[in-house]
């Protein structure tokens, strides 16, 4: 069975752009998580998509937002990029949504904003 | 906000020891645990879940869950130089209705041959 796949793998864009990062869950599983994990703040959650409804919200500004789609496939977009939003994006599947279930991560998206 | 802390390390053990690696969580109504392991330059990958109070072995990996004084931890035996890597703790506290995942900072563990 195909892991977690998150494209692209890297990416460099200029403070004020727009980014757009996607996730492909495990085959069956029809929960997608995003996390942000920096050095200075560790692994922070974003959020969570079931059944293309956002189910959880962690603490970020608007600018963060995300979607997913009825195959499961996701996408976040940052807009009006900061410096402070480079960071490698992790995307985690899950076989349902709740507190209980075991997250799969994908290889991440490293963001670098200059 | 919801905490959870565990000592960054280095954690430094001999191969063949046991590594023990510790998590402390502030939530009280946590039903969730988890543990997860990171390569330098990787993702995290799952060790561990526990939910119920006590000890659950899995291998080499015992994870223990103490609900009462609010930690969990993990026990490595016969610890390799390949279990270099961090340790990430996670807890899944609800915070008004909905669970929000939040992680340790990490503990970074070292087996030295």
């Amino acid at each position: 069975k195909a892991g977690v796949t998150q494209t692209p793998r890297y990416l460099i864009k200029t403070r004020g752009q727009q980014v757009t990062l996607s996730c492909s869950p495990i085959s069956g599983h029809r929960s997608v998580s995003w996390y942000q994990q920096t050095p200075g703040q560790g692994l922070q959650f974003l959020f969570e998509y079931f059944s293309e409804t956002q189910r959880n919200k962690g603490n970020f500004p608007g600018r963060f937002s995300g979607r997913q789609f009825s195959n499961s496939r996701s996408e976040m977009n940052v807009s009006t990029l900061e410096l402070g939003d480079s960071a490698l994006y992790l995307c985690a599947s899950s076989a349902a949504s709740g507190g209980s279930n075991e997250q799969f991560f994908g290889p991440g998206t490293r963001l670098t904003v200059l | 906000q919801k905490e959870v802390e565990q000592n960054s390390g280095p954690l430094s053990v001999p191969e063949g020891a046991i590594a023990s690696l510790n998590c402390t969580y502030s939530d009280r109504g946590s039903q969730s645990f988890f543990w997860y392991r990171q390569y330098s330059g990787k993702s995290p990958e799952l060790i561990m879940f526990i939910y119920s109070n006590g000890d659950k072995e899995d291998g080499r990996f015992t994870a223990q869950l103490n609900k009462a004084s609010q930690y969990v931890s993990l026990l490595i035996r016969d610890s390799q130089p390949s279990d270099s890597a961090t340790y990430l703790c996670a807890v899944n506290p609800l915070e008004g209705g909905s669970y929000i995942p939040t992680f340790g900072r990490g503990t970074s563990l070292i087996v030295h041959p």
